[in-house]
């Protein structure tokens, strides 16, 4: 199993422009997440989805969208970047809480985001 | 709403120190409690996990009793080495069906000298 794998490592933008994070998990999850990791702040949730189809905003959605058409994959879109994004984003994934008695969830190596 | 507060760092100790840091939450229900480490570099590992009160959570010498009285989960080790270097995060979650969303403390960084 390749885990939960995120492309690119790394990425500089200018203000305005857009991109999608890519993050896939091999391991047939249904819970799949972004968190963005700014210094002095912890882990933030972006946007989750509980399965193919169906997502939801967390605690700072302004500025990305987000789709899960397959239960593999969950892009992160940036529709027109601005230097707050700075940031590094982690995508984790995790089975549900109907399956499993906890919640332990694997992350991605993250992607190192740079918006000038 | 949930929330986690951890010891502030960074925090610099000689190998083999004894090594706490603190971990306190709230939440409304009954939290999963977890520490997170992350080493340079490197995406979060689950460290250690406890799911209901008065549980131990232990891995790689490292340990954490979930204390419902005191809304904590301290983390501790006995013997630090050199190789823990990294930054510590303390998190919790909902156990309820269908919600997983994980809220994580600020992080703690760990730099362990010989």
């Amino acid at each position: 199993n390749a885990g939960v794998t995120q492309t690119p490592k790394f990425q500089v933008l200018k203000t305005g422009q857009s991109m999608t994070l890519q993050c896939a998990q091999d391991m047939n999850h249904e819970y799949m997440s972004w968190y963005r990791q700014d210094p002095g702040m912890g882990l933030r949730l972006i946007h989750y989805s509980v399965g193919a189809g169906i997502t939801d905003q967390g605690e700072v959605p302004n500025g990305y969208n987000v789709s899960r058409s397959t239960t593999e994959d969950f892009p992160l879109r940036l529709l027109s970047a601005a230097p707050s994004q700075t940031s590094v984003y982690f995508c984790a994934s995790s089975y549900s809480g109907q399956r499993t008695a906890f919640n332990e969830q694997f992350f991605g190596p993250g992607t190192r985001l740079t918006v000038l | 709403g949930n929330s986690v507060t951890q010891m502030e760092g960074p925090v610099t100790l000689s190998e083999e120190a004894f090594l706490t840091i603190n971990c306190t939450y709230t939440a409304t229900g009954y939290p999963s409690l977890f520490w997170y480490v992350q080493y340079p570099g490197e995406g979060l590992q689950l460290l250690l996990k406890a799911t209901k009160a008065d549980d131990k959570g232990s891995n790689k010498g490292f340990e954490a009793t979930y204390r419902k009285e005191t809304t904590s989960f301290h983390l501790e080790k006995g013997s630090v080495q050199v190789s823990d270097s990294a930054v510590y995060f303390c998190a919790l979650s909902e156990t309820n069906f269908g919600n997983e969303k994980l809220t994580f403390g600020t992080g703690t960084r760990l730099t362990i000298i010989p």
